[in-house]
């Protein structure tokens, strides 16, 4: 049960920002919002996380919204090498497991 | 920072056979996951160890699959026999802590088995 709902893809245009959306309506005053990626034939990686503000690191930026029952990832300029799987999941504080779903599939074009 | 490390990368082997894949984790990490992925789908967890005691083996199938953390570093995850149903990427993932919330878990590159 991954509680969270994901589109199964998008296309973006190389150099232009991608927003990845994300519902997760059941969400709970505890969960952790994560986003991790898995490039092909490798491992997930971590992007980025929040609880209730908007967070930004190198990698992206994640907009939560007021509610929490949704959040964005925001990608601020595609590369090629960002084409992946992006995975948004919740995780509580006393969870010690990642609930994977079958994420968005993200393409660039040149 | 080394990161999590796998052998072997990828594995053929045929039905009935046994496998068995190594993991060494990030330094310092007390958690260690092992992961299964099905072409297609995200990871599903098999089995996750707090040093070398193991936290959750639920989705592990017992019958055939067996895992162990010894002496709280390194891990190895075993199918013997094996299906044609196993064929799949097993993942191993380490991180600081147990609880999650705000814990990063960090993803080795995955053996890619195939059951012929």
């Amino acid at each position: 049960d991954a509680k969270t709902t994901q589109p199964n893809s998008m296309e973006s245009n190389e150099e232009e920002p991608v927003h990845l959306p994300c519902n997760h309506s059941t969400i709970s005053g505890t969960d952790y919002i994560h986003w991790y990626r898995q490039l092909p034939s490798q491992g997930p990686e971590y992007v980025i996380h929040g609880l209730t503000s908007n967070v930004n690191n190198r990698m992206a930026s994640l907009a939560i919204a007021e509610d929490r029952k949704s959040s964005t990832l925001i990608l601020h300029r595609a590369t090629l090498r960002d084409a992946a799987v992006y995975y948004c999941i919740r995780q509580g504080s006393n969870d010690y497991k990642l609930s994977f779903g079958a994420g968005t599939t993200v393409t660039v074009r040149a | 920072e080394a990161g999590v490390a796998q052998s072997p990368r990828y594995k053929i082997i045929e039905k009935r056979q046994s496998v068995a894949f190594w993991c060494n984790p990030i330094s310092g990490h007390a958690t260690l996951y092992w992961y299964q992925q099905i072409l297609g789908q995200g990871p599903k967890l098999l089995i996750q160890f707090q040093n070398n005691g193991v936290v959750d083996d639920s989705q592990l199938p017992k019958d055939r699959f067996s895992a162990e953390r010894l002496k709280g570093v390194d891990s190895t995850l075993k199918i013997q026999p094996a299906k044609l149903e196993d064929s799949a990427v097993y993942l191993c993932a380490s991180s600081l802590a147990l609880y999650g919330g705000a814990e990063t878990q960090y993803f080795g590159p995955g053996t890619r088995l195939l059951v012929l």
